[in-house]
């Protein structure tokens, strides 16, 4: 099972829809949490972290489901901007720092 | 600028030809890394550095070697390249710590002949 999951999608909106995304990580004692947003072919940058207990960014809104492991992301009045690719990323696993990456979910948002 | 800078930015070479994609970083980060990014596979790291002279295989290290001399550099060495090595490749950094975030180069595209 790989540690990090996400659904590749591509998920298809259009504009002004509520979209959202899940991603399921398999080690319990991993430790932090981000969603990092990646433009076509370009570096990904931070998007936000994930807190226990839910924080939201104007439009953007991520929680975290310790019990069930998995992290989610709502974005909601989607832009056309908001067209990209959205990896979900994992800290601290069994104590290692490393970082591990989701395989990305891929959003395109429509006129 | 806090940034993370990688050249060449596009690279076109032949098989078994020595190359080496530059790393640097001036935030004074101690954590470095190297991905690469394929279809369909995301982001794989293939080496990383938890200091100077402190190096560790990722998941995908083979044809590939680094070194940490200083703690801004972090070069990735393709001693012979092969055709399975045409990918994108990034460079990260960060502070270790596992509430830090990663601050990634723009990216180097590889194409082997």
């Amino acid at each position: 099972r790989k540690e990090v999951e996400q659904d590749p999608g591509p998920f298809n909106v259009p504009e002004g829809a509520t979209v959202a995304f899940n991603c399921t990580y398999s080690n319990s004692a991993s430790q932090s949490f981000f969603w990092y947003r990646q433009d076509c072919r370009k570096e990904p940058k931070l998007l936000m972290s994930v807190y226990s207990s839910g924080n939201e960014d104007g439009r953007f809104t991520a929680q975290l489901n310790r019990a069930s492991q998995y992290i989610s992301l709502l974005i909601r009045d989607s832009k056309l901007s908001d067209s990209a690719t959205y990896l979900c990323v994992v800290n601290g696993a069994g104590g290692s720092y490393i970082p591990t990456f989701g395989r990305g979910t891929s959003l395109i948002v429509h006129p | 600028e806090a940034q993370v800078t990688q050249n060449p930015r596009y690279l076109i070479t032949v098989t078994g030809k020595k190359l080496t994609v530059t790393c640097s970083q001036n935030m004074n980060h101690e954590y470095m890394s190297w991905y690469r990014q394929d279809p369909g596979l995301g982001l794989r790291q293939i080496y990383y550095s938890m200091n100077v002279e402190v190096t560790d295989k990722g998941d995908v290290p083979e044809g590939y070697k680094v070194s940490r001399k200083e703690k801004r550099n972090f070069p990735l060495i393709l001693e012979s390249p092969s055709p399975n090595q045409t990918s994108l490749y990034f460079c990260a950094s960060s502070t270790p710590g596992t509430q830090e975030t990663q601050y990634f180069g723009p990216g180097t595209r590889l194409l082997v002949l």
